[in-house]
């Protein structure tokens, strides 16, 4: 059984341009929620999507956008790159069905802005 | 979501058992207590989870006392491979969705 799947595993961009990551939850999981993760800091909630909705949100900015299809594979968007946008993205997902579910996480997608 | 507090770091000796405890004076009543384990480049691996006494499993142990206004995350005889950052997170999925707020977790040292 496939564990939570990311891509592509690295990124190089500069700033001004538009980036597209993808993730696959692991089996029989139908959430998904993307953190940002900078260098020596704990991950970031960036929003979380559940039934091809966004069902919670954290402090980003409109310029991080995510899309859940019926698959329950999910994509983060982020137009306009800033050099702070340098990042490990990662994906987690959850069976979303219950109380206090665990999330397990992905590799992640290492993001540079250049 | 209730804000949690952790020690920035700790060292260890391999073999040893290290208990790292963390704070969240704030717990509400439906919030439950998770631990995650971190490797440089990878994404956070879930560890043990409770809602309160006491929790075991194969890699650790999780001691939530009454007033569930802190816990503690016990790992028996580490070796150098439990180098890594340990979060502490609490909250519940019945508000529309499980919003996870990291701190900025524990770096664990185990040394030779």
């Amino acid at each position: 059984d496939a564990g939570v799947t990311q891509s592509p595993t690295h990124l190089i961009k500069t700033r001004g341009q538009q980036v597209t990551l993808r993730c696959s939850p692991k089996s029989g999981h139908d959430t998904v929620s993307w953190y940002q993760q900078a260098l020596g800091q704990g991950p970031q909630f960036i929003f979380q999507y559940y039934e091809e909705e966004e069902r919670q949100r954290g402090n980003f900015p409109d310029r991080f956008s995510g899309h859940q299809f019926p698959n329950y594979s999910s994509e983060l968007n982020v137009n306009a790159l800033l050099l702070g946008d340098s990042a490990l993205y990662l994906c987690a997902s959850s069976p979303g069905t219950g109380r206090a579910d665990t999330q397990y996480f992905g590799p992640g997608t290492r993001l540079t802005v250049l | 979501l209730a804000k949690t507090t952790q020690p920035i770091s700790m060292d260890s000796y391999e073999g040893q058992e290290v208990n790292i405890t963390c704070s969240h004076n704030n717990i509400a009543t439906n919030d439950y207590i998770t631990w995650y384990q971190q490797f440089p480049s990878q994404g956070p691996r879930f560890i043990i989870q409770g809602y309160k006494t006491k929790v075991t499993n194969e890699v650790a142990s999780l001691f939530i006392p009454a007033d569930r206004k802190s816990s503690t995350l016990s790992l028996p005889r580490v070796s150098l491979s439990d180098t890594a950052v340990y979060y502490c997170l609490v909250g519940d999925w019945e508000t529309g969705g499980f919003k996870t707020i990291f701190g900025a977790g524990t770096r664990l040292f185990v040394k030779a």
